[in-house]
């Protein structure tokens, strides 16, 4: 099974300032056949389900807006909100979909400072 | 609307049985590959199970193998999670979510159920 670790656990951001998730796969996910990194990440608001924002690594998600991106290939990948937002508050999970079983990070949970 | 309705959570003994269930509507339901994962209070998510678009492959995480079952009824719509051999750390809220067409990232998801298992 590939594990995903996630960094850190939490953090707190002052409104307008950048955050950054990393997120770290046991083994690669890039598929050499088509060049692509099957990793997404999604975020969860209290008492919502997960919303996706970002697949293939650094696609983003119709809706989403683009303070929100994604990079990094390979095992190490990155979620950067540019400038956080009141309603960025979340947790925030990266997930593999290379292989069976599919697997989540363990969440980083993103608040005000 | 595009949407996934799920249902049948509840409380149930350590040992029983429980099925919940997944209504979709607004998208071709039988196009997609279908998902469930789960949440345990608290605590992170965890990929349960998928089902290919006909049922033809099934896959489930190593902790629910031999207990679980999913299954798919494309005439109604509708996917369903049979779990047998309850325990205590199958305590969550669970999700049912469709995949991509272009792979296994998950574009939308259900409220989830609740199912407690505890005597």
């Amino acid at each position: 099974d590939i594990v995903m670790t996630q960094s850190p656990d939490s953090l707190a951001v002052s409104l307008g300032e950048r955050a950054t998730i990393n997120c770290k796969s046991s083994q690669s996910v890039l598929y050499s056949s088509n060049n692509r990194n099957y990793l997404a990440w999604y975020q969860q608001k209290p008492g919502q389900p997960p919303k996706l924002l970002i697949y293939w690594a650094s696609t983003r998600d119709s809706g989403v807006p683009d303070r929100f991106s994604g990079s990094g290939s390979g095992t190490d990948f990155t979620l950067t909100i540019s400038s956080l937002q009141a309603e960025d508050v979340a947790v925030y999970y990266c997930q593999q979909y290379y292989s069976t079983p599919l697997t989540f990070g363990g969440g980083t949970k993103v608040e005000i400072k | 609307e595009v949407q996934l309705v799920e249902s049948g959570g509840g409380l149930v003994q350590p040992g029983g049985s429980l099925r919940v269930s997944c209504e979709a509507s607004g998208f071709t339901f039988s196009s997609y590959w279908m998902t469930w994962v789960r949440q345990a209070p608290g605590k992170g998510l965890e990929w349960v199970a998928n089902i290919k678009q006909d049922g033809s492959e099934k896959y489930y995480v190593d902790s629910v193998k031999g207990r679980f079952t999913i299954s798919r009824d494309n005439a109604k719509n509708s996917l369903y999670l049979q779990m047998n051999s309850l325990r205590a750390e199958d305590t969550a809220v669970y999700y049912c979510a469709r995949d991509s067409v272009g792979g296994s990232y998950l574009p939308l998801w259900g409220q989830g159920t609740l199912v407690t298992v505890s005597s």
